[in-house]
């Protein structure tokens, strides 16, 4: 069973703080996504990284790929309150129908 | 854009109702999933389908079950409701995407409570 840990489980900051949410598995993935979730809503898509190294940038969001394809990193720059919420970190790979889903970090940033 | 939609956003039953939660895709995708999150437990997949008429069991699929009898719709069919199956219920679809990656894009849930 493939499993991803996501750390830190809960975090709380004020405006204007950077912070960094990793995930991290002994598997490997063929690609990986994160998504947002809003408070009573459904997980939103933020990013898919495919190839091992690879940053992407979303305005102040900053995604990593680990080269092993095992772990990723999501880095906030300046974070805002409406960067709150939970944010889930999915691998998959291609000969498996299903993703493996970390169990979230928990964001709130205080104005 | 991806849009993925559910029946409700909220919904209340009794013990032992038959209780039916329905998705709509509108992409085209040929993979759907039904989850359900409760607090510190993550999202857990009960079923997921590939096809038309197919279906395979995820990692709670007891006390459920599900239908797909057209590509654009999943069902999920809880046979007689209980108390603990009160939680979210997400559903989601998924495709290749340009890279290959089969990103999920989910419905905005219902919140089932069971009295």
């Amino acid at each position: 069973t493939q499993l991803l840990e996501q750390s830190p489980q809960f975090l709380s900051i004020q405006e204007g703080e950077n912070l960094t949410v990793y995930c991290n598995s002994s598997s490997v993935f063929s690609s990986l996504q994160w998504y947002r979730q809003e408070p009573g809503e459904g997980p939103v898509l933020l990013v898919t990284v495919v190839t091992g190294g690879e940053v992407k940038k979303l305005k102040r969001l900053t995604f990593q790929f680990g080269d092993a394809r095992k772990d990723s990193s999501l880095h906030i720059t300046a974070a805002q309150p409406g960067d709150t919420g939970l944010y889930l970190c999915a691998g998959h790979n291609t000969n498996a129908g299903k993703s493996t889903f970390g169990d979230g970090t928990t964001l709130t940033v205080k104005p | 854009d991806v849009k993925v939609t559910q029946s409700s956003r909220y919904l209340v039953k009794r013990t032992g109702e038959k209780v039916f939660l329905e998705c709509v895709q509108d992409m085209d995708h040929e993979n759907m999933f039904w989850y359900r999150q409760d607090p510190g437990l993550g999202l857990r997949l009960i079923y997921f389908s590939y096809d038309v008429k197919m279906k395979e069991k995820g990692d709670i699929p007891e006390g459920y079950s599900v239908s797909r009898e057209k590509k654009e719709r999943f069902s999920l069919i809880l046979e007689s409701a209980s108390t603990n199956q009160t939680s979210m219920y997400l559903c989601a679809s998924s495709s290749p995407g340009l890279e290959g990656a089969y990103e999920q894009y989910f419905g905005p849930g219902t919140r089932l409570t069971v009295t």
